[in-house]
């Protein structure tokens, strides 16, 4: 079944603004991890956030992770053309042994 | 390192026949993944192996498909008989321990 439900399913911004991008899920987790993927490539990962973290960082990204609401967010800041692609959230759910489910995605289009 | 690697990158065949898709896992990596991806459905977990054997097969379709691992650098993801509903681009990924995965390319697989 589904764990990770992203949203919108779909943005559309200007280069220079920032981006959010929402994902819901349904079990307690280990991890929560994006990842990007650009049309008619392959997942690459962007940033991993464990259970017991509320906020990560990595350059122009920065994730949060709110347990209580089952819920994380990715913040794309100062945006760029190059940025366009789907992301997608991925849950390894707790007591499981690492299979990583991912949700639908949000397709992001930076416009310059 | 080269990465995940999956062969073929692209396949056409006709409905009926077996189908055998590639994967060449990321050294030292001890998890291995198999998804699909269509625009209906989105990412799905079809099945994935811990250190060769496999721990949950719950998302393959049905008994027409089948994956193998016989050691830690290959494994196998076999269609027989494939069907027009098949088609979808097949990844495979791998990680280590509960960490990030790293993706494939993918095949494209197009059943006529």
């Amino acid at each position: 079944s589904q764990q990770g439900e992203e949203d919108p399913q779909a943005l559309s911004i200007q280069e220079g603004e920032n981006a959010t991008m929402n994902c819901s899920y349904k079990t307690s987790i280990n991890n929560l991890q994006w990842y990007r993927q650009n049309s008619g490539r392959g997942l690459v990962h962007l940033i991993l956030i464990r259970s017991n973290e509320r906020e990560k960082h990595s350059g122009r990204l920065r994730v949060t992770l709110d347990t209580s609401k089952k819920s994380s967010s990715l913040l794309i800041t100062a945006s760029r053309a190059a940025d366009t692609a789907s992301y997608f959230c991925a849950t390894a759910a707790r007591g499981s042994q690492g299979n990583l489910i991912f949700g639908k995605g949000t397709k992001l289009s930076v416009k310059p | 390192d080269a990465g995940v690697i999956q062969s073929p990158r692209h396949e056409v065949t006709e409905m009926g026949q077996e189908v055998t898709l590639r994967c060449k896992p990321i050294s030292g990596h001890d998890y291995l993944f198999w998804y699909r991806q269509t625009m209906m459905r989105g990412l799905e977990l079809l099945i994935y192996f811990n250190n060769n054997v496999p721990i949950d097969d719950s998302g393959m379709p049905e008994d027409r498909f089948s994956a193998k691992m016989p050691n830690a650098s290959f494994s196998t993801l076999k269609i027989q008989p494939s069907e027009p509903r098949d088609s979808a681009v097949y990844f495979c990924a791998s990680s280590f321990s509960r960490g990030s995965a790293a993706f494939g390319p993918g095949t494209r697989l197009t059943v006529t």
